[in-house]
């Protein structure tokens, strides 16, 4: 089956401006992750989402950063008021049902802010 | 907070032999699960392999074996016959039985060399 998608591949703005990011899960996953990674480093947690409820968003760096996931399936990050600190590749898991369930990862977007 | 330190950012090896990549961790929780990823250039992260802490046997799958030691909070990949498109950054990775989130390592670069 379909893994987990996400788009775009590749995104280049300015700083100040808005974002979204957006991922599709595995079908019938119902907990899904977004995650942050800089260049040389391992990803780090964002969010989490179990459903439609965002279940843990204590890795959200500030208020800029919200996502949601409306239906239970497809996800969005959005990013306001872009820095150039925010530049990573932004990866979106999904797993069945708990955190520990296997979590299978998409191939990330990668943001540029100049 | 849990912590996950891999102390080798680079290891090399000859096609055909093998490689132990090393990971410990810190945690106060009895229940977890124990992981590797490996990332590709294309950033694609991709399950290796996975540990559940409740189980003493080690996880094997074909030519990749854990040693997973669980009172020194050690949790080392073996590359048995190493091929050249096991060429990735490695991640090792835990999560709690009642957590939220994966929590990664920094990497380590494996290169097998021909």
């Amino acid at each position: 089956g379909a893994g987990v998608s996400q788009t775009p591949s590749n995104k280049v703005t300015e700083k100040g401006k808005y974002v979204e990011l957006r991922c599709d899960p595995i079908s019938g996953h119902t907990a899904l992750y977004w995650y942050r990674q800089s260049l040389g480093q391992g990803p780090e947690f964002l969010i989490y989402f179990q459903g439609t409820g965002a279940a843990d968003d204590s890795g959200l760096p500030n208020d800029r950063f919200f996502a949601v996931r409306p239906e239970g399936s497809v996800s969005t990050l959005k990013i306001q008021r872009t820095e150039r600190g925010d530049s990573a590749v932004y990866l979106c898991a999904s797993s069945l049902d708990r955190v520990t369930d296997t979590q299978y990862f998409g191939p990330g977007t990668r943001l540029t802010v100049l | 907070a849990q912590t996950v330190t891999q102390s080798q950012p680079e290891m090399s090896v000859q096609e055909a032999e093998t490689v132990t990549l090393s990971c410990t961790y810190d945690t106060s929780e009895s229940n977890y699960y124990l992981f590797w990823y490996k990332q590709p250039p294309s950033r694609q992260m991709i399950l290796v392999i996975r540990q559940e802490a409740y189980k003493q046997q080690n996880a094997t799958e074909n030519r990749f074996s854990v040693n997973f030691q669980k009172a020194a909070k050690s949790f080392s990949l073996k590359i048995s016959d190493s091929q050249l498109g096991d060429t990735a950054m490695y991640f090792c990775a835990f999560g709690e039985d009642s957590g939220s989130r994966l929590t990664f390592g920094e990497g380590t670069q494996l290169t097998v060399n021909p």
